[in-house]
Formats: structure tokens, sequence, C-alpha cells
């Protein structure tokens, strides 16, 4: 049992490129989530879905698009990366309103 | 639209020390859950406790402790006996279950970075 999987752990993108930052959980949950952590302000939500083929914005969602084709997996694009998006991004996962299981991160930067 | 404000930014006490964090939160709905997280140094998110709001009764675990009080809106987390290891930030949130906008949304306050020094 994995829990929440995240790839890739560290990311440097020009202003300009795409890339999806994968997530994965194992755990069977209906309810997924992206964040973002900056300095001094939380974690706050980008996109979330409650179940396959669902998703929804959060806070903070321009600049990304999300799909969930799977209960497993729960991608986020960047589809043209600028330096305001250098982040650490976390992917979370939970069974509606229990506990949210997060996964260990990635470190984005765009130069 | 929910908040969840931690006012303390930054704490710093001595090993062994108690220290409180503060938690104050705002929502229209009577039916929500709280939580807080541990974030050490690491980087991962830690799970402390769920609280719903039906559920007043104070909890303990080891050296923790939390003080919920629907009254003040606010959900407080005391470290007894601080230790080195407590060094963290702790983030206070909050999820509701209205079926409108915002629900299933997890608010996170800003954290409180606490030090303990040895």
């Amino acid at each position: 049992n994995a829990g929440v999987t995240q790839t890739p752990k560290f990311q440097v993108l020009k202003t300009g490129q795409s890339m999806t930052l994968q997530c994965a959980q194992d755990m069977n949950h209906e309810y997924m989530s992206w964040y973002r952590q900056d300095p001094g302000m939380g974690l706050r939500l980008i996109h979330y879905s409650v179940g396959a083929g669902i998703t929804d914005q959060g806070e903070v969602p321009n600049g990304y698009n999300v799909s969930r084709s799977t209960t497993e997996d729960f991608p986020l694009r960047l589809l043209s990366a600028a330096p305001s998006q250098t982040s650490v991004y976390f992917c979370a996962s939970s069974s509606r309103l229990y506990e949210q299981y997060f996964g260990p991160g990635t470190r984005l930067t765009v130069t | 639209a929910q908040k969840v404000t931690q006012a303390q930014t930054e704490i710093s006490v001595v090993e062994k020390e108690d220290v409180t964090l503060d938690c104050v939160y705002e929502t229209r709905d009577t039916t929500y859950y709280l939580f807080w997280y541990k974030q050490p140094p690491s980087g991962e998110l830690v799970f402390l406790i769920r609280r719903n709001s039906f559920d007043e009764q104070n909890e303990i675990s080891g050296r923790y402790s939390w003080n919920f009080q629907k009254s003040t809106s606010s959900f407080n987390f005391t470290i007894t006996a601080s230790q080195v290891v407590d060094s963290a930030v702790y983030f206070c949130a909050l999820i509701t279950t209205y079926s409108g906008a915002g629900s299933y949304q997890l608010t996170f306050g800003k954290g409180t970075k606490l030090s303990v020094i040895p």
C-alpha cells in the first residue's frame, strides 16, 4: 500500500514550457485534490475531484488543468509555465470528509 | 465562504514548556470538520486530528490536546512538555458539508511555525 505518490519530486522549467505533475493513490479514495504551498500562504487549493470524470476549481485554478479518468490518478497540467507557478505542489486523497492523505510533494521552479 | 485564521505566525519555546497554537474559523454551515496537520522540516504533511462540529469534547493524545469551542469558533492545539521533535509548521484546516460552491474544499490556515529550543 503506497498511499499517495507524486512524481517528479523536483522539476525546473523554463517560462512557457508545459509539463504534467503526476499523482496516484491506491486507497480507492473518491476525493482527490491539488494544493500549492507558498511561503507565508499556507496551502491553497488548485483543483479537486469528487470522483472519476468530475473535477472542479479551487481557490487558485488559473494556469492549471486537471482531468480524472480513473479513480487512482489525478494529473495536474501546466500548459505554459510562469515564474509565479514556482511553488511546492501537494496532491491529496481522502474518503469524502475524512482526513486527507498527502503525497510527498513536488518542488517546481520556473525560470 | 469559509476561513481559517492562525494568528500566530511563529512561536519559540524552550524545551519542556507547554505551548498552545490558536485556530479560529469562520463558516456559515452547521456541519463541518476541523483538522490539524503537522509539517516537519522534511516537508511532508502529517495528519494529527479530525473533529466534527457536533463533538465538542476535548481530546488528549499523549502530550497533545485539543480544545474545541463552538461558542468562540476556535479549535486550539496544546503541546505539553514540548520537545525538539515538535518543531514544525502546524496547520489548522476546515471542511464543510455544504453541497454548493466550496463543498468538499479543505481550507487551510496559513500555519504556525513552532520552534522548540533545547
